[in-house]
């Protein structure tokens, strides 16, 4: 069945430090992979998209993910972690079926907290 | 000029209950969905419609019944709330179906009691 592993429930970096959140799939074929961030009490917001192409995809924020094939994975990162960008991060994947159907999966999700 | 909203934002209600939460979005996208975001921030898909037919109906309790008037809106009903509906519902849309980036409401947080 296709799913979406995120292992680490919960990550806390220091201010400044670097930061990977790890996300792995599991799908017969490569899909659409997606990061969201959830801030306390709102929506979630797109941070990047992976359709095709070169594996390293810039998002906002100055976050960046790789895609790698070989690992299924998914990997976001930031070199700089600032106190704003404590929060929820989901990845997702976006499955094809055919036609007009698909799904889209969200992981469990990764909760950040930042130390000053 | 909130790209995707939701009202209301809170619901309190108690069980037995019919309710109704509204989802409209201006970004002329085709796709649109309902998700259910639980306790432990899990987001389970409910429903998807693109350009006002259903496509994803996932396993849920037929209390819950979505509707497009038109590809701007989908409203979500539930009848006879249950305590296990209390949860946070997100409403999405996405500019190229079902399986690209979606753009999520703020949410509406519905307690049952």
């Amino acid at each position: 069945a296709q799913s979406v592993t995120q292992p680490d429930i919960h990550i806390t970096v220091s201010e400044g430090a670097s930061l990977e959140l790890r996300c792995n799939y599991s799908y017969g074929a490569t899909p659409y992979l997606f990061w969201y961030v959830q801030s306390p009490g709102q929506g979630l917001q797109l941070l990047l998209k992976y359709f095709s192409g070169d594996t390293l995809v810039q998002g906002i924020k100055g976050f960046e993910a790789e895609f790698k094939r070989s690992q299924s994975s998914f990997n976001l990162r930031k070199p700089s972690v600032h106190w704003s960008d404590a929060a929820e991060y989901f990845c997702a994947v976006g499955l094809f079926y055919g036609g007009s159907q698909g799904n889209l999966i969200f992981g469990k999700g990764t909760k950040l907290s930042v130390k000053p | 000029d909130t790209a995707v909203s939701q009202t209301p934002k809170y619901l309190v209600t108690q069980m037995g209950n019919d309710k109704s939460i509204k989802c409209e979005q201006n970004l002329g996208h085709d796709t649109m969905y309902w998700y259910k975001q639980d306790s432990k921030k899990f987001l389970k898909i409910m429903f998807s419609y693109n350009n006002k037919e259903l496509i994803i109906n996932e396993t849920v309790p037929n209390r819950f019944s979505p509707k497009s008037p038109d590809k701007a809106h989908l409203n979500l009903h539930i009848n006879s709330l249950e305590l296990g509906d209390s949860a946070v519902y997100f409403c999405a849309s996405s500019p190229r179906g079902v399986n690209t980036e979606a753009f999520f409401g703020q949410g509406t947080r519905l307690t049952v009691v």
